[in-house]
């Protein structure tokens, strides 16, 4: 099946400084990947949806100077949050959605998440 | 505003009794519906979608436009069916999917 690996799986650094979260399609070509926010006790938030070779769309009240999404390849998609403060500690997940470009009815798969901890 | 609506947070039940578990969609038109499951310490995986009409681990859901619903539902329940349970419409228009808040599935032996 589809798998999307995620990676660091857990992140713990002092505010200011930048994280980079990657997610990676292995076995599968993802022209669409999202990018989630999960509170504890919450559903997911989604931030933004990245596209291969295209800005991503970010979503309503998300700082795209804030979360900064590169998707340069059709396996791999980053988001880095700049400047982090304690604030955007959380849980990070990212999905890809399989699929060439145009299959947009197409299920996710999911990453393990990265769980963000700035001190 | 396209919503989509898990009203239970928590479902408790016993093992061998029935379930479901219910999603209601304020979308317009006719969006692509799917159910997610998140086991305890697994990542969130796709249990099943309403185009495939197939049936996952005992789960079926079924499509009322009537009723704008896409409840998930199961005879007898399974001690291994506890998990997180999220429906994920995905619209016609922006094809964003959208996340309802979940519902914590109990199943007690």
């Amino acid at each position: 099946g589809a798998v999307v690996s995620q990676h660091p799986s857990w992140v713990i650094c002092k505010s200011g400084t930048s994280v980079k979260i990657e997610c990676r399609s292995l076995d599968f070509q993802a022209t669409t990947m999202f990018w989630y926010r999960q509170f504890p006790k919450q559903s997911l938030m989604l931030m933004a949806t990245s596209n291969e070779g295209s800005k991503a769309t970010y979503e309503q009240g998300v700082e795209k100077d804030k979360f900064l999404i590169n998707h340069a390849s059709l396996t791999l998609s980053t988001l880095t949050v700049t400047s982090a403060h304690p604030e955007d500690s959380s849980f990070y997940i990212c999905s890809a959605r399989a699929g060439r470009k145009g299959a947009v009815n197409q299920p996710q798969h999911f990453g393990d998440g990265t769980r963000l901890s700035i001190l | 505003a396209q919503r989509v609506t898990q009203p239970e947070k928590l479902l408790s039940v016993f093992k061998g009794a029935p379930v479901e578990l219910k999603c209601n969609y304020s979308y317009s038109g006719s969006p692509e519906l799917f159910w997610y499951v998140q086991y305890s310490r697994q990542r969130l995986q796709l249990l099943l979608r309403h185009i495939s009409r197939e049936s996952i681990k005992g789960f079926t859901a079924d499509l009322n436009k009537g009723e704008t619903s896409f409840h998930l539902k199961k005879p007898f329940a399974q001690e291994e069916d506890s998990a997180m349970y999220y429906c994920a419409p995905l619209s016609g228009g922006s094809y964003i999917p959208t996340f309802g808040r979940g519902t914590s599935l109990i199943v007690h032996p």
